[in-house]
């Protein structure tokens, strides 16, 4: 099909580890991405990760890619209250616009 | 640096008017986008503009929307007349030129149609 797909919430406990996982459709973006939204805010970029690559690490967060099966993930070690948010992944399309998942509430408890 | 700055936040309007969004991307930014993100979604792309060109406007519903970016800075996104399904926060994004790997957002204007 045409969407990005997402699980619509997640739940963990602060110093846990979060996984959202992302199943996307074209075979040929060039890039995957992963934007934050907090409440009232507008999209921040968290980190993305070119197609050729299996891993990305960027301090708390790890970005997993498989191709093949058109798969990524987003893992945060070390899940801060502050991260509740919700997470939308991305997939580039013809290099000039994004498609967006439904997005992945995540909530972290005290 | 500033960063993409939209107006008004909010507007509630009556159904079967217009109304109008304002975007300011970053300085220098020659790509913009305007985005539509209904309540539990993603964004859509609505149209995007490299300088003062819409250079992607096929998911802009041209019957009651329009949208402008006369010199290439700002723009302006109308909707004309509103419906009840319009209301959801509509957002713009810039690029520092086409095909640049990151996109940045304005907080977006909610726009509730009563």
């Amino acid at each position: 099909g045409e969407d990005v797909e997402q699980s619509l919430f997640l739940s963990v406990r602060e110093g846990d580890s979060s996984v959202i996982n992302c199943t996307y459709t074209d075979s040929s973006s060039t890039y995957l991405y992963w934007y934050k939204q907090e409440p009232g805010a507008g999209l921040q970029l968290l980190t993305y990760i070119f197609s050729n690559m299996d891993m990305k690490q960027d301090q708390r967060l790890t970005v997993l890619l498989n191709k093949k099966d058109k798969h990524l993930s987003l893992r945060i070690a070390d899940t801060q209250t502050g991260d509740s948010a919700i997470y939308f992944c991305a997939e580039s399309i013809n290099n000039n616009d994004m498609r967006f998942g439904a997005g992945t509430r995540l909530t972290v408890k005290p | 640096e500033a960063g993409v700055v939209q107006s008004p936040r909010y507007k509630i309007i009556e159904k079967k008017q217009p109304v109008a969004f304002w975007c300011n991307p970053i300085s220098g930014h020659n790509t913009l986008y305007w985005y539509r993100q209904n309540l539990g979604q993603g964004p859509e792309l609505l149209i995007r503009y490299e300088n003062e060109e819409a250079v992607d406007d096929s998911q802009l519903p041209k019957d009651r929307f329009s949208a402008e970016r006369l010199k290439g800075v700002d723009s302006t996104l109308k909707i004309q007349p509103a419906e009840l399904g319009d209301s959801a926060v509509y957002l713009c994004a810039s690029n520092p030129w086409e095909g640049a790997t990151e996109a940045f957002f304005g907080q977006g204007t909610r726009l509730t149609v009563v």
